[in-house]
C-alpha cells in the first residue's frame, strides 16, 4: 500500500533552517509528482511547491520563492524540502502529498498524505 | 487571507443536509477543477471530491458537490455525527504562478 514516511518533530531558533525528508513507498518513486502543504497551529492548508521526481523540476508558490527548496535523492527514493530564514510564522505541520493522475479519468488530485511534520521555531 | 472563499463555519442536526460554498474567480475556479478534502483534528486531510463533483471509493454519496461558474459548493446529506470535520476546498489559479490554492475552510459542527 501507498505510504508517505516522513521525518520528525523539529524545534528551531529564528533564522535557522530545516530540512524535512518524505520517503514515498508501495509505488514507483518516479511515477507521480510530490507536493508540500502546510497548516500552521489553528490555520488552514497552506501550498508550498511541488516536485517532479523524475526530472527534479519544481514550482514554488510565489510567497515562498527564495526560502524553500524542494530536491530529491533517487538512491534513496526520497525528496527533501528545506526552509531557510525561519521565524515564528513557519511553526506549522509540514505535510508531503503525492499528486495522483488518473488517466482513467483524466484528472489529478492530492490522494496520500504523509503524516505530517511539526516543525516549531 | 484566502483566494477562495468559504464560511467560517457551518452547523446542522444529525440526518440534516447542509452546504459549504467556495467563492472563487475566472483565473482560478473559473477555469479549473475543484477538489474538497476533509480534516479531523490532528490528522492529515482525507479527498473527498475531486473533478468538481466525483467521489473518489470510500466516500459515501451523502456526500456531493457541484461548481457553477466561480463558484463551488459541497453537500452533505443526512448529517452524521462522524461528519465534524472541517472541509477545505482545492483548485488551481493561472494568475499566481500556476498556484495551487485552497480556500480557507469551513469548520462543521453536528449538533
Amino acid at each position: 500500500q501507498v505510504h508517505l514516511l516522513q521525518s520528525g518533530a523539529e524545534v528551531k531558533g529564528p533564522g535557522a533552517s530545516v530540512k524535512v525528508s518524505c520517503k514515498p513507498s508501495g509505488y514507483t518513486f518516479t511515477a507521480y509528482y510530490l507536493h508540500w502543504v502546510r497548516q500552521a497551529p489553528g490555520r488552514g492548508l497552506e501550498w508550498m511547491g511541488w516536485m517532479n521526481p523524475a526530472s527534479g523540476g519544481t514550482n514554488y508558490a510565489q510567497k515562498f520563492q527564495g526560502r524553500v527548496t524542494l530536491t530529491r535523492d533517487t538512491s534513496r527514493s526520497t525528496v527533501y524540502m528545506e526552509v531557510t530564514r525561519l521565524t515564528s510564522e513557519d511553526t506549522a505541520v509540514y505535510y508531503c502529498v503525492r499528486d495522483f493522475y488518473d488517466s482513467a479519468d483524466n484528472h489529478n488530485y492530492f490522494d496520500y498524505w504523509g503524516q505530517g511534520t511539526l516543525v516549531t521555531v | 487571507q484566502s483566494v477562495l472563499t468559504q464560511p467560517p463555519s457551518v452547523s446542522g442536526a444529525p440526518g440534516q443536509r447542509v452546504t459549504i460554498s467556495c467563492t472563487g474567480s475566472s483565473s482560478n475556479i473559473g477555469d479549473y477543477d475543484v477538489r474538497w478534502y476533509q480534516q479531523t483534528p490532528g490528522t492529515a486531510p482525507k479527498l473527498i471530491i475531486y473533478g468538481n463533483h466525483k467521489r473518489p471509493s470510500g466516500v459515501p454519496d451523502r456526500f456531493s458537490a457541484s461548481k457553477s461558474g466561480t463558484s463551488a459548493t459541497l453537500a452533505i446529506t443526512g448529517l452524521q455525527a462522524e461528519d465534524e470535520s472541517d472541509y477545505y476546498c482545492q483548485s488551481f489559479d493561472s494568475g499566481l504562478s500556476g498556484s495551487i490554492i485552497f480556500g480557507g475552510g469551513t469548520k462543521l459542527t453536528v449538533l
